[in-house]
């Protein structure tokens, strides 16, 4: 059965601090893993897409890495910020029987707070 | 590129009442997802369209929900009648889904439904 789990559920931090959120999957013969940010009230935005063949991809102060052997994705936020404040979402797509069209699962998500 | 479009944004209904959601995907993209989020959970995928055609329904409970996609662009997703425990936030994304899943989602901004 394919599961995401995202640990831990919520993170309180001070401005500045460097911080890592994790995700485990149950499964490694996935296609990819995506890291989504969610804004209370809004839908979700695409933060970070990491093939199944790559190890991590970086964007600004974000930095996210796979670890398919293990079954690990973290991501990583360097000298959070108070408009880094939402909840932080992975998911994983597998690949569907009998097709080349994935499936994403997603994780719960770490809701993260970030005070000044 | 604009967005994918989701109307309305907020609806609140008595249960047993129907309800229709709207969702116009980025142009080009051939695959449209809807997703259910029930608060303080990962989105869970209802239908997920290639195309109009249907690629998996399995989690859409067909006893209430219906969703189509005319001409492979603009869908919609109908519950009738709705439960209280249909309240949540639905989701509609829109990818390119090339072989072996190699694109990212783009989500809509999402529909909160509350039932009372």
């Amino acid at each position: 059965k394919q599961e995401v789990t995202q640990i831990p559920a919520a993170l309180s931090v001070p401005e500045g601090e460097n911080l890592v959120l994790n995700c485990s999957f149950t499964d490694s013969a996935i296609y990819n893993l995506q890291w989504f940010r969610q804004d209370p009230g809004k839908g979700l935005t695409s933060l970070l897409l990491i093939q199944s063949s790559q190890r991590e991809q970086t964007s600004g102060r974000l930095n996210a890495s796979l670890d398919k052997s293990s079954g690990r994705s973290t991501l990583y936020i360097a000298a959070s910020q108070p408009g880094d404040s939402a909840t932080y979402l992975c998911a994983a797509m597998w690949p569907r029987r009998g097709s080349t069209l994935g499936r994403l699962y997603f994780g719960r998500g770490t809701q993260l707070t970030v005070w000044p | 590129e604009a967005g994918v479009a989701q109307s309305p944004r907020y609806k609140i209904i008595e249960k047993r009442q129907s309800v229709a959601f709207w969702c116009n995907p980025i142009s080009g993209h051939a695959t449209l997802y809807w997703y259910q989020q029930i608060l303080g959970q990962g989105p869970k995928l209802l239908i997920q369209f290639q195309n109009n055609g249907v690629v998996d329904d399995s989690q859409l409970p067909k006893d209430r929900f219906s969703a189509e996609r005319l001409k492979g662009v603009d869908s919609t997703l109908k519950i009738q009648p709705a439960k209280l425990e249909d309240s949540a936030v639905y989701l509609c994304a829109s990818s390119l889904e090339g072989a072996l899943g190699m694109e990212g989602y783009t989500f809509g901004s999402g529909t909160r439904l509350t039932v009372v």
